[in-house]
């Protein structure tokens, strides 16, 4: 079945500093690749998608290519703020799994001043 | 403004109650799905519903229960046989499932067992 790995976290930056959350998945087909972002007490929003390979979803200075060579959807940014603690989740949907989301664990971001 | 709306935000429950979760949307979307959260884990699909008067169940429907009457409305009812109740619960909706289509979530409700 599909399934999809994030770095654990928590991953505590200081204010400005590069971000990486690595996000890798195994699926059956040819799936969609989604971040969401979770901030403290609230649902789920999409942050960023992309549908085929070598896509770059890209969204509020937040960057992730799709590489299906390493199955792999790592999420960058260059500069992180403190505003950006939240909770990130990878995820999948394919078509032939009745596009349903297969969720990561999520890794927790904490900024610092 | 249109969106999707979970209530109540904090919910206890006694041993051995059945207790129901509201999810109502606006959004005139077809799909609408629930979702549990426990802390350090992903999202697991609990039941999901593609059409009015039809549901599916997800990966963890023991001790569950939905009904979808009404477009808007995807209510889930947590029974007594669901052995650890306690977590974050998250209704999504969606117009033709995730894939090509942004899904929306409520706020969440946070359900404890006292």
């Amino acid at each position: 079945g599909d399934s999809v790995t994030q770095m654990e976290g928590p991953v505590t930056l200081s204010e400005e500093a590069f971000l990486t959350i690595n996000c890798t998945y195994t699926a059956t087909g040819y799936p969609s690749l989604f971040w969401y972002v979770q901030y403290p007490g609230e649902g789920l929003q999409l942050l960023l998608k992309a549908t085929k390979a070598d896509d770059k979803g890209s969204n509020k200075g937040f960057e992730a290519t799709y590489r299906k060579e390493t199955t792999s959807f790592h999420l960058e940014k260059g500069s992180v703020q403190v505003s950006d603690s939240a909770v990130y989740f990878c995820a999948l949907s394919e078509q032939n799994a009745g596009n349903m989301l297969t969720f990561g664990g999520g890794t927790r971001l904490m900024v610092k001043p | 403004d249109g969106g999707i709306t979970q209530s109540p935000k904090y919910l206890f429950r006694k041993e051995g109650q059945n207790v129901t979760l509201s999810c109502e949307q606006n959004l005139n979307h077809d799909a609408m799905y629930w979702y549990r959260q426990d802390p350090g884990q992903g999202l697991r699909l609990i039941y999901y519903s593609q059409i009015v008067n039809d549901f599916q169940k997800g990966d963890i429907a023991e001790g569950y229960s939905v009904s979808r009457e009404k477009k808007e409305s995807f209510p889930l009812t947590v029974t007594s046989a669901q052995k650890n109740p306690t977590a974050f619960y998250l209704c999504a909706s969606s117009s033709r499932g995730f894939l090509n289509t942004e899904a929306f979530f409520g706020q969440g409700t946070r359900l404890t067992v006292v």
